[in-house]
């Protein structure tokens, strides 16, 4: 069954910090890996995709890196927010692609404290 | 833009009862999606339309019915309520499938809580 591991399961940081989130998957062969944002109480956002031959892709602050060969991705916060409190979310997308088989992790919530 | 708009936000039911969710999207999408989030666990697919009048179930579609009749709407049914139904629901659309890399525009959710 494929699979899709975040890490860490909650993370607190202080506003101004970087941090990294991790995410670990079993998909395969992989077509891409986006990345969303979810503010409590609302839906997730998209922040980044990547597919199989792209390692590193940049959405203001935040940088996801994907090794492919590992099957590892990051998601790289810089100078943290107190609005970058919110679930991230890894979702990864097999190939041959089909609208119903991408496979969510459970997310890391990051706390960004003042 | 409106984007994706679910209805109703929140709603309590009783064991037995029935409801229907509805999820409208103005963004001309052809695929539309049912997920349920409960705590500590990711998003999981309850069904999924590829086009107006089809539907395909998704992870967890047992307990669950939809329709997609027009094109902009895609309706989430519960034929008889369980508490194990008790969750977050999330409406979502796309103009591609999600594999072909595109972004999947989430609505604002629905907390249902069945008693």
């Amino acid at each position: 069954k494929n699979q899709v591991e975040q890490s860490p399961q909650s993370l607190i940081i202080l506003e101004g910090k970087n941090c990294t989130l991790q995410c670990n998957y079993t998909v395969s062969p992989f077509s891409n890996l986006r990345w969303y944002k979810q503010d409590t109480g609302r839906g997730p956002v998209s922040l980044t995709i990547m597919t199989f031959s792209e390692n590193t892709k940049s959405n203001g602050r935040y940088t996801a890196t994907l090794d492919a060969d590992t099957k590892q991705s990051s998601l790289h916060i810089t100078a943290s927010q107190l609005s970058d409190s919110a679930s991230y979310i890894c979702v990864v997308t097999p190939r041959p692609t089909n609208a119903g088989k991408s496979t969510f992790g459970d997310g890391t919530t990051l706390t960004v404290k003042p | 833009n409106a984007g994706v708009t679910q209805t109703p936000k929140f709603r309590v039911l009783k064991t037995g009862q029935s409801m229907t969710l509805l999820c409208a999207q103005d963004m001309n999408h052809e695929y539309m999606y049912w997920y349920r989030q409960d705590p500590g666990m990711g998003l999981r697919l309850i069904h999924y339309s590829v086009g107006e009048g089809t539907t395909a179930k998704g992870e967890v579609p047992d307990g669950y019915n939809v329709s997609r009749l027009k094109k902009q709407n895609f309706l989430l049914g519960l034929e008889s309520a369980a508490p194990s139904q008790t969750s977050v629901y999330f409406c979502a659309s796309s103009y591609y499938p999600r594999g072909e890399g595109s972004e999947a525009f989430f609505g604002q959710g629905t907390r249902l809580t069945v008693v």
